[in-house]
């Protein structure tokens, strides 16, 4: 089946503007995960949505960043106000259930430059 | 404090050479240790998942295993397709997360 989708796959952005990511699970997976990459290092946890809940949030930066997934599916990342700091890969993943030590399937990512 | 270290930062291995990259991990309570292969320009794919000290796992050239304090990634024979970032993580019961070392480059020359 279909793996975990994300658009855009680039974003190019100037300093101060909204910007809006998306992300697309496996279908079935009920828990969502977003990540951030920066060059040459692991992705950071940001945020876990089971179902249509954020049941963790704690790797948000700042209240710049925010993420919703309103249906359970579809999940938005919600950047307001960017800053050259925020340019990153912004990784999503989901998994079946959600359980501890389950394993996460990662889309392609979107490549973030704010300028 | 939750960490996951991997090293060599780096690995430039000739076809044929194999070798083996080290992650060391210091989570409370391990719930899981996770490879992926990330390529260039794309997300993580998943490799293997290991739960348990002494547990090992196969795949084509990658051999994953298990300790208390480390996970090491084997490869046999490597090719010149195995180049990629390999990239170790751990979840902790403590916190649930998957938390990543900063990965291993690896660069198989023919």
């Amino acid at each position: 089946g279909a793996g975990v989708s994300q658009t855009p796959s680039n974003k190019v952005t100037e300093k101060g503007k909204y910007v809006e990511l998306r992300c697309d699970p496996i279908s079935g997976h009920t828990a969502l995960y977003w990540y951030r990459q920066s060059l040459g290092q692991g992705p950071e946890f940001l945020i876990y949505f089971q179902g249509t809940g954020a049941a963790d949030d704690s790797g948000l930066p700042n209240d710049r960043f925010f993420a919703v997934r309103p249906e359970g599916s579809v999940s938005t990342l919600k950047i307001q106000r960017t800053e050259r700091g925020d340019s990153a890969v912004y990784l999503c993943a989901s998994s079946l259930g959600g359980r501890m030590g389950e394993t996460q399937y990662f889309g392609p990512g979107t490549r973030l430059l704010v300028l | 404090e939750d960490q996951v270290t991997q090293s060599p930062e780096a690995l430039r291995l000739q076809e044929g050479e194999s070798s083996s990259l080290n992650c060391s991990y210091t989570v409370s309570g391990l719930r899981g240790l996770f490879w992926y292969r990330q390529d260039p320009g794309k997300g993580p794919e998943f490799l293997f998942t290991l739960y348990s000290a002494g547990e090992e796992k196969e795949k084509e050239r990658l051999k994953a295993t298990l300790t208390k304090k480390e996970s090491f990634l084997h490869i046999t024979a490597p090719k010149p397709e195995d180049s990629a970032t390999y990239l170790c993580a751990a979840v902790s019961s403590n916190t649930g997360k998957l938390i990543f070392g900063q990965g291993t480059t690896l660069q198989v020359k023919p």
